[in-house]
């Protein structure tokens, strides 16, 4: 499978905008990118996914770069809720939905 | 429509016992993946099944054992218990299609003394 490298963590003042980063220098061209975060005492939850072009959904904003070797998960205006552990995730086409999770990037929100 | 369910929510067990831990997925759901996540790691790969069927095996001792009912409802197994199988144990839902979201449990909190 092929890896992501992410910062151990990062913090934010609550609404204003959040990136966090995810380099995958090795991915294939039939990885998918996927993101899920992991509120405390919870099972992780599904962010966004994407390919090859940018994704908005009501949650957040995946930017994948050019080449594709690294993508950011960008939240617009961070709340105290969205204090959570980020995972980014490749998942290659064919493969089952195993989802190989990396430790992830811890998410701090300043009130 | 209820999310994917998990039971017992916690369990403490001793060293050399058995556990089963119960699943049930989103309603249409056919595939569920079994995690386990000691603290401070992610959640690491156990088995998926679809159909019934085991579709994918992650790196576990043979201790551990699977299995998915006809109403697509899964039960994990762990034998001989040892010390370092305490851990949150997650499910995870989702359609057979592609690149399909996974929806997770709340997680069986298990601890073995």
């Amino acid at each position: 499978d092929a890896k992501t490298t992410q910062p151990n963590s990062m913090e934010s003042n609550e609404e204003e905008p959040v990136h966090l980063p995810c380099n995958h220098s090795t991915i294939s061209g039939t990885d998918y990118i996927h993101w899920y975060r992991q509120l405390p005492s919870q099972g992780p939850e599904y962010v966004i996914h994407g390919l090859t072009s940018n994704v908005n959904n009501r949650m957040a904003s995946l930017a994948i770069a050019e080449d594709r070797k690294s993508s950011t998960l960008i939240l617009h205006r961070a709340t105290l809720r969205d204090a959570a552990v980020y995972y980014c995730i490749l998942i290659r086409t064919g493969a089952n939905s195993k989802l190989t999770f990396g430790k992830g990037i811890t998410l701090s929100v300043r009130p | 429509d209820a999310g994917v369910t998990q039971s017992p929510t916690h369990l403490i067990k001793t060293r050399g016992q058995h556990v089963t831990l119960r699943c049930s997925p989103i309603s249409g759901h056919k595939s569920v993946s079994w995690y386990q996540q000691v603290l401070g790691q992610g959640p690491q790969f156990i088995f998926q099944y679809y159909e019934k069927e085991e579709r994918g095996r992650g790196n576990f001792p043979d201790r551990f054992s699977a299995r998915q009912f006809p109403n697509y409802s899964s039960e994990l197994n762990v034998n001989a218990l040892l010390l370092g199988d305490s851990a949150l144990y997650l499910c995870a839902s989702s359609l057979p299609e592609l690149n399909t979201e996974a929806f997770f449990g709340q997680g069986t909190r298990l601890t073995v003394v």
